[in-house]
């Protein structure tokens, strides 16, 4: 039973332009989130994360947002390159829990 | 520093037969994870390791699989008897302590003939 999920399997934006990648979980036991990049041929690249006693946390170019009564969370990037470009996966990890759960990932193509 | 390293980068095997994948953590960190990620599917949990020991083996498929971690640094995950359904990237990850940021590995291409 998928907990973390990522509806939408691929997204193209223009370079320049706001990349917002989104993701839905299940388990309210979830208190821990995380983006991590992915290239083809390496391992996930840890991105962002955010504290369920949090709304926001931005780091540069990325902000994530937790909105927990809706159980949902979104990656925003601005403004995105075609460096961007690469799978996306959203994580969580339940209270006093250590295994990510990972959502199926989105598929980012910045396009110049 | 160095990052998480985890040989081979590929393994092609058959049927029936006995495979080791290797993971090299980070300096100083206590956590280990295995997870397997499939084709389409975000990575699975496998076993988490502190120290030398499995705190939590719930992840692992069946008894063909089994990992280790003797000196509380590399870590060996074994299976036997592989299977084609066992194709699939085996990634390592490793963290300072329980519950700080994972860390991730290249990962290791297993392909089961």
């Amino acid at each position: 039973d998928q907990q973390v999920k990522q509806n939408s399997p691929s997204l193209s934006v223009q370079e320049g332009r706001i990349s917002i990648l989104n993701c839905d979980y299940t388990n309210s036991m979830f208190d821990y989130f995380l983006w991590y990049k992915k290239y083809p041929a390496e391992g996930p690249t840890f991105l962002i994360s955010i504290s369920s006693i949090k709304d926001k946390n931005e780091d540069g170019r990325f902000t994530v947002f937790l909105n927990k009564s809706a159980k949902h969370l979104s990656l925003h990037i601005v403004p995105s390159q075609p460096g961007d470009s690469a799978v996306y996966f959203c994580a969580a990890i339940a209270n006093s829990g250590y295994a990510l759960n990972f959502g199926k990932g989105t598929s980012l193509l910045v396009t110049p | 520093g160095a990052g998480v390293s985890q040989t081979p980068s590929n393994k092609v095997t058959e049927k029936g037969k006995y495979v080791e994948l290797r993971c090299d953590p980070i300096s100083g960190h206590t956590a280990l994870y295995w997870y397997r990620q499939s084709l389409g599917q975000g990575p699975e949990f496998l076993i988490y390791f502190q120290g030398t020991g499995a705190a939590d083996d719930s992840g692992l498929p069946n008894d063909r699989f089994f990992a280790v971690r003797p000196e509380g640094s590399v870590s060996t995950l074994k299976i036997q008897r592989t299977e084609r359904g066992d194709s699939a990237m085996y990634l390592c990850a490793s963290s300072l302590d329980f519950r700080d940021t994972q860390y991730f590995g290249p990962g290791t291409r297993l392909t089961v003939l």
